[in-house]
């Protein structure tokens, strides 16, 4: 069970759009369309993000969007605004009830 | 709303066992959610611990198997976190979370920090 695959950093300037990957295998994200994301503000817990690949859980904005292509999901932000800096993580269940985190990904906003 | 609360020693020593609680608020561990410890070492990832079933069926990371018990607490509407034979490499931020079966991660403690040193 090997962690998924994310940028370690991206950035990008207030309102502009930018996306993260998040790279698995067939086992895992290419496999089952659940995939989730969570942004963590500093010294916070994760907050769901997005789930099933491109839900959004109520009370989350329309500007955080997800999507999936074989092996990789996607995360994109349109918008960006400076409380969006923050980690954020892509989440896979993986089978028999397991799930696989990816390494995170520190998005600075310019 | 629901909320979870983890409790335990912040220090451990090497080679003990760590054990942590997680109390639900406003809604019954035997309801039919899954319920999971998340880690998160120093400045790094997350890492999925383990689950439990409302049932209370277990499932574990391979890599921590062999150390990891997870176990309901029903009367106290809780449940429990033990981590054996730990090492400084278990240092981490250790989150409980209520999980939609085989989905997503829906609601967060705030997190306790864990650290092993003598």
């Amino acid at each position: 069970q090997s962690a998924l695959t994310q940028p370690a950093s991206v950035s990008g300037s207030l309102g502009q759009s930018i996306t993260i990957s998040c790279t698995g295998t067939s086992s895992d994200v290419g496999n089952y369309n659940l995939v989730s994301w969570y942004q963590q503000l500093p010294g916070k817990a994760p907050k769901l993000l997005i789930y099933e690949v491109t839900k959004r859980p109520s009370g989350v904005s329309n500007r955080f969007s997800g999507s999936k292509s074989g092996n990789t999901a996607s995360l994109t932000m349109s918008g960006l605004q400076a409380e969006d800096e923050a980690d954020y993580y892509c989440c896979s269940y993986a089978g028999f009830s397991t799930w696989v985190f990816g390494g995170g990904t520190k998005l600075t906003v310019l | 709303q629901v909320q979870l609360q983890e409790s335990g020693p912040g220090l451990v020593k090497p080679s003990e066992t760590l054990s942590l609680t997680c109390a639900v608020s406003n809604y019954s561990i035997t309801s039919g959610y899954f319920w999971a410890w998340i880690r998160q070492h120093p400045g790094k990832g997350l890492e999925w611990v383990g689950s439990i079933s409302h049932s209370g069926r277990t499932y574990y990371n391979p890599s921590l198997k062999s150390r990891v018990t997870i176990s309901l607490e029903t009367s106290k509407n809780q449940f429990s976190l033990r981590l054996s034979s730990v090492t400084a490499a278990d240092t981490a931020v250790f989150f409980c979370v209520r999980v939609f079966p085989d989905n997503y991660m829906d609601v967060w403690g705030k997190g306790t920090t864990v650290t092993v040193s003598s």
